[in-house]
């Protein structure tokens, strides 16, 4: 099955516990991109990745990292979590975007709690 | 800096009614929309997007209809379904070589049986 899984689903921590959460997509996508939700802001682009070793920031990257070394794999690692970096992360993927299409493909999700 | 909005963050409905999502955009240099569902518990679902060439696009009991004259996106969905309930993001993109998606914020609906 075609599919964007995310490790791990739920997680609570504590303030500077350095924490990772894997994405991994099986369907060779290029792209692929990490986003928070948060109650009535909406979808906000963390990171993003258009091919291996290739990343770039997106509108809010403080307080995060990515890599990208292989094609199917883009973790997000919270170095130093701080109560503010509490929510709701997605990741996605999408192949190739030659101009016709955009559509990306979104895991279940990762809740993060840091106390 | 300019982002999607939405008109209303909440919407009720009867089952076998239309729906209509609407989505207000500032940059006019977007040039590609995608409509997003997201059920209570998971991630967004792809349900159709159009170009900034075109006006209108109809997929299965789904239509999004651009007016790029006043910045303004809709999504129209026929025979509304208790299925149907969930939260709807429209989202852009701004330019081709930018491979962002900008999201809105995000339309509650809700559909009584």
């Amino acid at each position: 099955e075609a599919q964007v899984t995310q490790n791990p689903r739920y997680l609570i921590t504590v303030t500077g516990k350095k924490l990772t959460v894997t994405c991994s997509q099986n369907m060779n996508h290029e792209y692929m991109s990490w986003y928070r939700q948060d109650p009535g802001l909406g979808l906000r682009q963390i990171y993003y990745s258009m091919n291996v070793e290739v990343t770039d920031k997106g509108d809010v990257p403080e307080g995060y990292k990515v890599s990208r070394k292989e094609k199917r794999n883009f973790p997000l690692i919270l170095e130093s979590p701080s109560p503010n970096q509490t929510s709701l992360y997605f990741c996605a993927s999408s192949p190739r975007m030659t101009g016709s299409s955009y559509e990306q493909y979104f895991g279940p999700g990762t809740r993060l709690t840091v106390t | 800096g300019e982002s999607v909005g939405l008109h209303l963050p909440t919407l009720s409905v009867q089952e076998g009614d239309n729906s209509i999502i609407n989505c207000a955009y500032s940059n006019s240099a977007s040039d590609y929309f995608i409509w997003y569902k997201q059920e209570s518990g998971k991630g967004p679902q792809f349900i159709i997007d159009i170009r900034s060439n075109m006006d209108k696009r109809q997929g299965q009991r789904v239509t999004v209809l651009l007016n790029k004259t006043v910045k303004h996106l809709s999504l129209q969905i026929a025979a509304t379904q208790p299925g149907d309930s969930a939260v709807y993001f429209c989202a852009e993109n701004i330019g081709r070589s930018n491979y962002k998606l900008t999201f809105g914020k995000g339309t509650l609906l809700t559909v009584n049986p």
